[in-house]
């Protein structure tokens, strides 16, 4: 079975600072898709960043970017230049072929000015 | 696009009463889930649709809770009768099959309480 693991409940980072969110999983899949998705209070799902398993370059989007470690099967979100708004629950998420996307328990993060 | 829609976005009941979720997925979307997440178990998938049709519904708790989507824009979650354990955040999310696999687009959740 598919298992995702944060292990970080809570987080706090200074605004302007960076700070990486971590991430395991367990699969023996080897096309897979993982995902960060934030939380913000308003509680809507939302999209951060996306990695397939066959691509070896990290993916990027603008602030966010993911160190994804196949063989440690590790993917963890690094947040820059932290901003107030960045301030939610922060899931990450493991995607296969079954279409179930199924989510780690969550780290919220607090941005402090 | 107005997203995924769902209602109520919040529903206090007593215990024994049916409640019904409701969902509206985006249009061209062809894939449906139903997430419940509480504090003590997170995000749990409850059952998803293709087409229209369920695929997957292991992990719907129990025979309380029944979800049909009887046509491409329209889907419900129907717990009877209701108990206070099943006081949770319900989010119906919506994807296309085409393109690039995964991204889900949530709707903004119901809130239930069950007294």
């Amino acid at each position: 079975a598919q298992t995702v693991t944060q292990s970080q409940p809570e987080m706090s980072v200074q605004e302007a600072e960076t700070v990486t969110l971590s991430c395991t999983y367990d699969t023996s899949e080897s096309n897979y898709y993982l995902f960060w998705y934030k939380q913000p209070p308003s509680r809507q799902m939302i999209l951060v960043i996306r990695q397939e398993a066959y691509k070896q370059q990290n993916a990027t989007e603008n602030r966010f970017s993911v160190n994804f470690q196949k063989a440690a099967k590790s993917f963890s979100l690094k947040i820059s230049d932290s901003q107030l708004g960045d301030t939610a629950m922060y899931f990450c998420a493991f995607l296969w072929d079954t279409d179930k996307l199924i989510f780690g328990t969550g780290t919220r993060l607090q941005v402090f000015p | 696009d107005a997203g995924v829609i769902q209602s109520p976005r919040h529903e206090v009941t007593e215990m024994g009463q049916e409640v019904t979720l409701r969902c509206k997925p985006i249009s061209g979307h062809n894939s449906l889930f139903w997430y419940r997440q509480t504090m003590m178990r997170g995000l749990e998938l409850l059952i998803y649709f293709n087409n229209n049709v369920p695929i997957d519904d292991s992990g719907m708790p129990e025979d309380r809770f029944s979800a049909k989507m009887p046509n491409a824009s329209f889907s419900t979650l129907k717990i009877q009768p209701s108990e206070p354990r099943d006081s949770a955040v319900y989010f119906c999310a919506s994807r296309t099959t085409t393109g690039f696999a995964g991204e889900l687009f949530f709707g903004e959740g119901s809130r239930l309480t069950v007294l």
